[in-house]
């Protein structure tokens, strides 16, 4: 079936500073990533929607200077925490659709970000 | 507030069934899912049904739509205790995103 490989799973980095968080895709094409953020105990939040070869589309409320996202190819998208500051430290996750199918969105392990 | 609204705690006794009740908000929905999550780790798709359908069976598991009252449900039969995560129900919205409840969090007791 298909899979997310996400990475690193766990990250701890000062304040200030900015982490990569990356997500491909294994064996599929993905044109469009999705990019969530969860909180303890709670739902996933939608952040963007990564989409290859164009600028990703931001939810509202969501800086995207804070938090950039690359899809420059048809298997990996990037998501920069930039400055990273301790109210950022969440868990977030990225998901991805095979293209050409309209449904069962694959999702990444995770990674679960700590700032200090 | 969230469009997707499930309870967000079930205990259940192993070897009973588990139901996990969902109730969503966009009518136009097109798919509706449940996805399981284990603690530290990512969502593994369960299963999902489309809207024109109301019942679905995959082994252990049987989801239930009934469009009319937007309410989905998640049977778990003979729940083990591998059952034990959050569970998520989640529906399509427009093209491709999706819309996430707070989950459900069930312990299954020995």
């Amino acid at each position: 079936g298909a899979v997310v490989s996400q990475h690193p799973s766990r990250v701890i980095c000062k304040s200030g500073t900015s982490v990569k968080i990356e997500c491909r895709s294994l064996d599929f094409q993905a044109t469009t990533m999705f990019w969530y953020r969860q909180f303890p105990k709670q739902s996933l939040m939608l952040m963007a929607t990564s989409n290859e070869g164009s600028k990703a589309t931001y939810e509202q409320g969501v800086e995207k200077d804070k938090f950039l996202i690359n899809h420059a190819s048809l298997t990996l998208s990037t998501l920069t925490v930039t400055s990273a500051h301790p109210e950022d430290s969440s868990f977030y996750i990225c998901s991805a659709r095979e293209v050409g199918q309209n449904y069962g969105y694959t999702f990444g392990s995770g990674t679960r970000l700590t700032v200090v | 507030g969230e469009d997707v609204e499930q309870s967000l705690f079930l205990s259940v006794r192993e070897g009973d069934s588990s139901v996990i009740n969902c109730t969503y908000t966009d009518s136009s929905s097109t798919y509706l899912y449940w996805y399981k999550q284990e603690p530290g780790a990512g969502l593994q798709l369960l299963t999902y049904i489309f809207s024109n359908m109301d019942m679905k069976q995959d082994q252990r598991l049987t989801v239930l739509l009934n469009k009319k009252d937007k309410h989905l449900s998640l049977r778990i039969a003979d729940t083990q205790t591998g059952d034990s995560a959050i569970y998520f129900c989640a529906e399509s919205i427009g093209d491709y995103k999706l819309s996430f409840g707070a989950g459900t969090t069930v312990t299954v007791r020995a």
